[in-house]
């Protein structure tokens, strides 16, 4: 069976320290990516994701993750963390053959000042 | 979030109360779903339209009845809800049908449903 899975509830880092957001997966074939996140009291906005090709996909507020198919993971980075990143953060999973995507739990991020 | 919004922000219902939740894309997508978020689990798929046909009904309870007229817009008529029916209701829209490969699926800012 498909799974996602987000390891961290929360996760705290100082403003500009580098943050990374861990997403691993579990799959039989070749899985397609996404990172979303949300704001309080907002809905999901979507920051990249991975197709195919380049491992390190690059998305929107100078967001990163890199797909890794021998660790099965697809973690979120960023080399300098806004008190602004603050938000929870959802990583999803989608295959060709259903309408589904399959989503983690979500890993809240707070930035500290 | 001008591409697809969603109307009301905030609800609150009794259980013997109808009620309806509105969700509109400007994006000119073919699809549209319907999530239902709560606290601390997965986003759930409640339902998903195709080109005004549904296509998934993921075991969702009859008090939920969608409704898509065209493409462009998605309703969620409620009725006679359980206080466990409290959530984020959100909606979504895509290109086409399916989550893999270029589409790739875009919400609205949801409606914080309270169900008393």
């Amino acid at each position: 069976a498909q799974s996602v899975a987000q390891p961290e509830d929360q996760v705290n880092v100082a403003e500009g320290n580098p943050l990374t957001v861990k997403c691993t997966y579990s799959v039989s074939g070749n899985p397609y990516l996404f990172w979303y996140v949300q704001y309080p009291n907002r809905g999901l906005q979507f920051l990249l994701k991975y197709i195919t090709g380049d491992n390190l996909v690059k998305g929107s507020y100078g967001f990163e993750a890199e797909f890794n198919k021998s660790q099965t993971s697809f973690h979120l980075k960023k080399p300098s963390a806004l008190v602004s990143d603050s938000a929870l953060y959802f990583c999803a999973l989608a295959m060709d053959s259903n309408y589904q995507l399959i989503w983690g739990a979500g890993t809240k991020l707070i930035i500290k000042p | 979030e001008t591409g697809v919004t969603q109307t009301p922000r905030h609800l609150v219902m009794g259980m013997t109360n109808k009620k309806s939740l509105k969700c509109e894309q400007h994006l000119g997508h073919n699809a549209m779903y319907w999530y239902k978020q709560s606290a601390k689990k997965p986003l759930e798929l409640m339902f998903v339209y195709s080109l005004e046909e549904r296509v998934e009904n993921n075991s969702v309870p009859s008090r939920f009845s969608p409704e898509c007229p065209n493409s462009s817009h998605l309703f969620l008529h409620l009725h006679t809800l359980q206080p466990e029916d409290s959530a984020l209701y959100l909606c979504a829209s895509s290109q086409d049908r399916g989550a893999g490969g270029e589409n790739t699926q875009y919400f609205g800012p949801g409606t914080r449903l309270t169900v008393l």
